[in-house]
């Protein structure tokens, strides 16, 4: 198993613009977390899905992001439009709903808006 | 709101033992104990959990006093490649429940 998959690795942008990360589970798994990390808040829950169903959303920080997940083997986090505030390292991970053992997360994608 | 406390950083001489504390002294019955680590620049990874009983894996051992409101996570011959973020969380298991990431433990192996 490739585990799970996140592109791009980088991505500088300029403010403004249009950013959207992308995210493939483990084939399997039925749940889906981004993640957000940076050095002053740690790392942030931003959403949730289970099923391809968002579950829980409550740590999308404004209208300016967005994430869907259109089938089980694919999901997006949207940020339209960027600012500098939003330079992070966003992580994706999976995990089987019924599986305690543990989330399997992605290498990240590390976003610098300019 | 923090369910967990760990110190903020410790030092562990390669070779040695590596004792990582966490206290939870607010946990549910139905809460398990995770432990996950993040090594520089990687996404967290999973070490082990534990409901109320020790636990040992391939990578490290779970200890979980018996009142349940402390745990150590014990990795028995640290390496330098040990170095890294570990975080303790309690969570309750097969209900989907997300994550939440404290501040964790920055352990450095030394030679």
């Amino acid at each position: 198993d490739a585990g799970v998959i996140q592109s791009p690795r980088h991505e500088v942008t300029e403010m403004g613009q249009e950013v959207t990360l992308r995210c493939k589970p483990i084939s399997g798994h039925n749940s889906l977390f981004w993640y957000r990390q940076t050095m002053m808040r740690g790392l942030e829950l931003l959403i949730y899905f289970n099923n391809n169903v968002p579950i829980d959303d409550s740590g999308m920080p404004e209208d300016r992001f967005s994430a869907k997940m259109p089938n089980a083997s694919f999901s997006t986090l949207k940020i339209q439009p960027s600012e500098p505030r939003d330079s992070a390292v966003y992580f994706c991970a999976s995990s089987r709903r019924t599986d305690g053992d543990g989330y399997t997360f992605g290498s990240g994608t590390r976003l610098t808006v300019v | 709101d923090a369910k967990t406390t760990q110190p903020p950083s410790m030092d562990c001489a390669e070779g040695r033992a590596a004792n990582l504390p966490c206290n939870h002294s607010t946990i549910s019955g139905n809460e398990y104990v995770y432990w996950y680590r993040q090594i520089h620049s990687q996404g967290p990874q999973y070490i082990i959990h534990g409901l109320k009983n020790n636990e040992t894996n391939e990578m490290a051992s779970l200890i979980i006093t018996e009142d349940r409101k402390s745990s150590t996570l014990i990795l028995p011959h640290a390496t330098l490649r040990d170095t890294a973020v570990y975080y303790c969380i309690v969570s309750r298991r097969n209900a989907g429940n997300m994550l939440t990431f404290g501040g964790g433990t920055r352990l450095m192996v030394k030679p």
